[in-house]
């Protein structure tokens, strides 16, 4: 069946980075973009913006550019999603979620900053 | 952008009573390809979220038909029909016509 299975909770120091990998399975990983979205503790769903699988383009939302970056790595149908210079403010789950449709999302991965 | 709102914001129900969600948007849904692109998403505590109903109005698979969507233009609904115990989540809406997809802020629903 078509899945997204993401890796799992992060602890990271403010000023650090981190990488959070989306592996698909069950379907052609390039037909279908991936798109990122956060969810800060207690809060909604915020899009991050996507990445086109085919060709790599990302496209990022307002407030996700710069410290943020999306990459792939096709030959492991697994998508990327890379921050840096973390802050406080970037506690959340981030999940993936497949095409327009956004379907199927990740089970979520809890990046947590704190010193 | 997009900015979608949705009302009321929290929502208290009687099991096997109805429930309505409204959706609102700051512009037209229907896409120049003559779709409305307009989906409802609900997430369950502690759980992702996961497609309930695409494009208005079709439930994605294995969606329970007590749950119906409708509306059009910048003007939406969500409807169980009853709800069950299951069904304590929280609701999205979300646009996806145009860059950047944007979410309404969530309906909570639970039971009395």
């Amino acid at each position: 069946q078509v899945q997204l299975v993401q890796s799992g909770s992060e602890l990271k120091k403010p000023g650090a980075s981190v990488k959070v990998s989306c592996k698909a399975s069950g379907y052609t990983f390039t037909n279908y973009a991936m798109n990122w979205v956060r969810q800060a503790p207690g809060q909604g769903l915020e899009w991050m913006g996507w990445i086109n699988t085919n060709t790599g383009n990302p496209t990022y939302a307002q407030g996700f550019t710069g410290r943020f970056v999306f990459s792939l790595d096709t030959s492991v149908s697994t998508a990327y999603l890379q921050i840096s210079s973390l802050k406080a403010e970037d506690t959340a789950v981030y999940y993936c979620a497949r095409a327009r449709t956004f379907d199927p999302w990740g089970q979520g991965t809890l990046v947590t900053v704190s010193s | 952008d997009i900015v979608m709102t949705q009302t009321p914001l929290s929502l208290s129900v009687t099991p096997g009573q109805p429930a309505s969600i409204s959706c609102k948007s700051s512009q037209s849904l229907l896409h120049s390809d003559g779709k409305t692109y307009l989906y409802w998403f609900l997430q369950k505590p502690g759980q992702p979220p996961q497609l309930l109903i695409y494009e208005i109005s079709n439930r994605f698979y294995g969606v329970p038909d007590r749950f119906s969507g409708s509306g059009s233009g910048t003007d939406f609904t969500l409807k169980i029909s009853r709800v069950e115990a299951e069904d304590v989540a929280v609701y999205y809406c979300m646009q996806t016509k145009q860059l950047p997809f944007t979410f309404g802020p969530g309906t909570k629903v639970d039971i009395k």
